[in-house]
């Protein structure tokens, strides 16, 4: 089946920092999705790409829907504290009856 | 506006007994997912439900879980039996589904943590 292999699996970075992940996959998607989890609560969703080679921000936050439709990245800039959690790029292909396939997550921890 | 409401929060349980969880959505979303999310992996969709209607049912595994949503709002989960394997946050999402796109913002509850001993 569809698999999105997400990487780093975990970084460590002092806060300040940028961070940048990305998201690739054997398969096509339409759509690229951006989710933060926090401990103990569901995904939020950050952003959402729609176009091949779109770029769209939500304020700190940066993501990008590859040209090839089978990769996204998305980058923070000058991290802080609250940006710690886990991260998961999601991807649907729009069909009637697709659904939503999840990577297996970035978790960020940020340095004291 | 009150987000997506999961409940019991924690259930530890012993192997073979019965368990269910229940979701009661945003006002007005139509569409309900329960995910399985095993631990260090991302959620994993069980089951859609448009209104009262299972959608995809196609990764919900049948011998033993099952799910309903008779009036088109609430809905539950239940396992019965429970094994160890079974041990997961069990996620309920909702959202205002249109012209078919899956990708309407989905709204996550916070999640079962289901332990099986």
């Amino acid at each position: 089946g569809q698999q999105l292999n997400q990487s780093p699996q975990s970084m460590f970075i002092q806060e300040g920092e940028d961070v940048s992940m990305n998201c690739t996959s054997s398969s096509i998607f339409n759509t690229w999705l951006w989710y933060k989890q926090d401990p103990g609560e569901g995904p939020v969703l950050l952003i959402a790409l729609y176009k091949a080679g779109e770029l769209t921000s939500n304020g700190r936050l940066t993501a990008q829907f590859g040209i090839t439709r089978k990769d996204s990245f998305l980058n923070i800039s000058a991290s802080i504290p609250s940006d710690v959690g886990i991260y998961f790029c999601a991807g649907a292909t729009m069909n009637r009856d697709d659904k939503i396939i999840f990577g297996k997550g970035t978790r960020l921890h940020i340095l004291p | 506006e009150a987000g997506v409401v999961q409940s019991p929060r924690y259930k530890i349980i012993e192997k073979k007994q019965p368990v269910a969880f229940w979701c009661n959505p945003i006002s007005g979303h139509n569409t309900l997912y329960w995910y399985l999310q095993n631990l260090g992996q991302g959620p994993e969709l069980l089951i859609r439900y448009e209104n009262e209607e299972a959608v995809d049912d196609s990764q919900l595994p049948k011998d033993r879980f099952s799910a309903e949503r008779l009036k088109g709002v609430d809905s539950t989960l239940k396992i019965q039996p429970a094994e160890l394997g079974d041990s997961a946050v069990y996620l309920c999402a909702s959202s205002r589904r249109r012209g078919g796109r899956s990708t309407d913002t989905q709204y996550f509850g916070p999640g079962t943590r289901l332990t099986v001993l």
